[in-house]
């Protein structure tokens, strides 16, 4: 199975910094690469598709990006609306998994 | 708009059965991959199991395979989850997921699954 080693398991930033969340791929993935925010009670909501690609309704401020297998997600400019956990998924093979989340909070 | 309605969830007992649905609208249901998330309190996300378009390839991660059967009807655009010999560690949300190519594009609101006795 591809594991996905995702960091930091928490974050606590300041509105308006830049906030990076990455994950690290066991073995090449290309760019099956996804990215999900998940806030509390609420479905996870897809963010970044293909590595880079931002889905439908997703602020700009939101990117991907790849290095090899190392996989980031940056949000530009932190807004009070983006605290939640954030998880990678990878789908190049089953079993897709998933990154153990990241949990992002205001400072 | 898009729309995954899950149901059929609840408190089961070890060794129990239990059938999941996802009714979809908003979109061409037979065009498209589906499958099932889950999410144990508190946990992480886990994919369960995956079906194509036509239902004629399916998937499953190692501990439910035996287990758990998906599968769909595209007449009525219904996506089932077929639970059986039900443990303690499939104690979980339940979300229901389109899966256009290796991603998981929309979500239903989910549903409980709860095994105890």
């Amino acid at each position: 199975d591809i594991q996905m080693t995702q960091s930091p398991a928490s974050l606590s930033a300041s509105l308006e910094e830049i906030v990076t969340i990455t994950c690290q791929a066991s073995q090449d993935i290309g760019n099956w690469l996804a990215w999900y925010q998940q806030k509390p009670g609420k479905s996870p909501q897809l963010l970044i598709y293909g590595a880079t690609s931002l889905a439908d309704g997703v602020p700009s401020r939101f990117s991907g990006s790849r290095s090899g297998t190392q996989y980031s997600l940056k949000i530009s400019r932190l807004q009070v609306e983006d605290p939640g956990i954030y998880y990678c998924l990878q789908g190049y093979s089953a079993p897709l998994t998933f990154g153990s989340g990241t949990k992002l909070e205001i400072k | 708009e898009v729309q995954l309605v899950e149901s059929g969830g609840g408190l089961v007992q070890p060794g129990r059965s239990m059938k999941l649905s996802c009714a979809a609208s908003g979109f061409t249901f037979s065009n498209y991959g589906m499958a099932w998330v889950r999410q144990a309190p508190t946990k992480g996300l886990e994919w369960v199991a995956t079906i194509s378009y036509d239902g004629s390839s399916t998937y499953y991660r190692d501990s439910v395979k035996g287990r758990f059967t998906i599968s769909r009807d595209n007449a009525k655009s219904t996506l089932y989850l077929q639970m059986n010999s039900l443990r303690s560690e499939d104690t979980a949300t339940y979300y229901c997921t389109r899966e256009p190519g290796s991603s998981f594009d929309y979500w239903g609101q989910g549903v409980m699954v709860t095994v105890s006795s």
